[in-house]
């Protein structure tokens, strides 16, 4: 069946190092990829996404890295700070799921000042 | 701004009552979800709605129900709650891939 996983539930890291999450795909159907970022007590918030026909996209201290070959995604976080602190769902949709998202059991991010 | 809220933020209920939490946007938005999310299982969609009277059922919608009147509500109903439905439920809106979340309501059935 379709699912979307990650390798990593916990990642530790010290303020100012570059954080890397990974995250696994089964669905070789799935166009588009989503990760969100949820903090304590909130709902997931919209972090950065890429479609299929790119294999990198960078946004503000964040990139998303796809390899299609082994259904693969990374987020890379810059310079990381004590408020990247959350955990971190990536998620994927396409094929006959319109508009459905899969979502992964998520990565804890701890940033230590 | 545009938005979506969720409300009650927080619920306590006892088992066999009938719930209804509110999910509001207000981006105009044709598709909403919901979803819950419990340790250990991450997010797991329960209804979504492509539409205005367009309701479809997702991985774990037994015991829930959802009707859509309008674009802007999807209002998720618990028929007689049950203590496996506490739980804390997040709505979300989309008007293509890319959805946005609600800030999600906490749901203790006792």
């Amino acid at each position: 069946g379709e699912s979307v996983g990650l390798h990593l539930p916990t990642l530790s890291v010290q303020e100012g190092d570059n954080s890397i999450i990974n995250c696994a795909y089964s669905n070789s159907a799935s166009d588009y990829f989503i990760w969100y970022k949820q903090e304590s007590g909130k709902g997931p918030q919209f972090i950065i996404d890429i479609r299929s026909n790119m294999d990198k996209r960078q946004g503000q201290r964040v990139t998303v890295l796809l390899n299609k070959t082994v259904k693969h995604l990374s987020l890379q976080i810059a310079a990381t700070q004590p408020g990247d602190s959350a955990v971190y769902f990536c998620a994927d949709a396409g094929g006959t799921s319109y508009g459905k998202l899969t979502f992964g059991q998520g990565t804890i991010l701890t940033v230590h000042p | 701004d545009a938005e979506i809220t969720q409300s009650p933020r927080h619920k306590i209920t006892e088992t066999g009552r009938q719930v209804t939490l509110a999910c509001h946007q207000t981006w105009n938005h044709n598709n909403m979800f919901w979803y819950r999310q419990d340790l250990g299982h991450g997010l797991r969609l329960i209804h979504y709605s492509y539409g205005v009277q367009d309701t479809n059922k997702g991985e774990v919608s037994d015991g829930y129900s959802v009707s859509r009147s309008n674009t802007e509500d999807l209002p998720l109903t618990l028929e007689s709650a049950a203590s496996s439905q506490t739980s804390v439920y997040f709505c979300a809106s989309s008007d293509s891939d890319t959805q946005y979340f609600g800030p999600g309501t906490r749901l203790t059935v006792l």
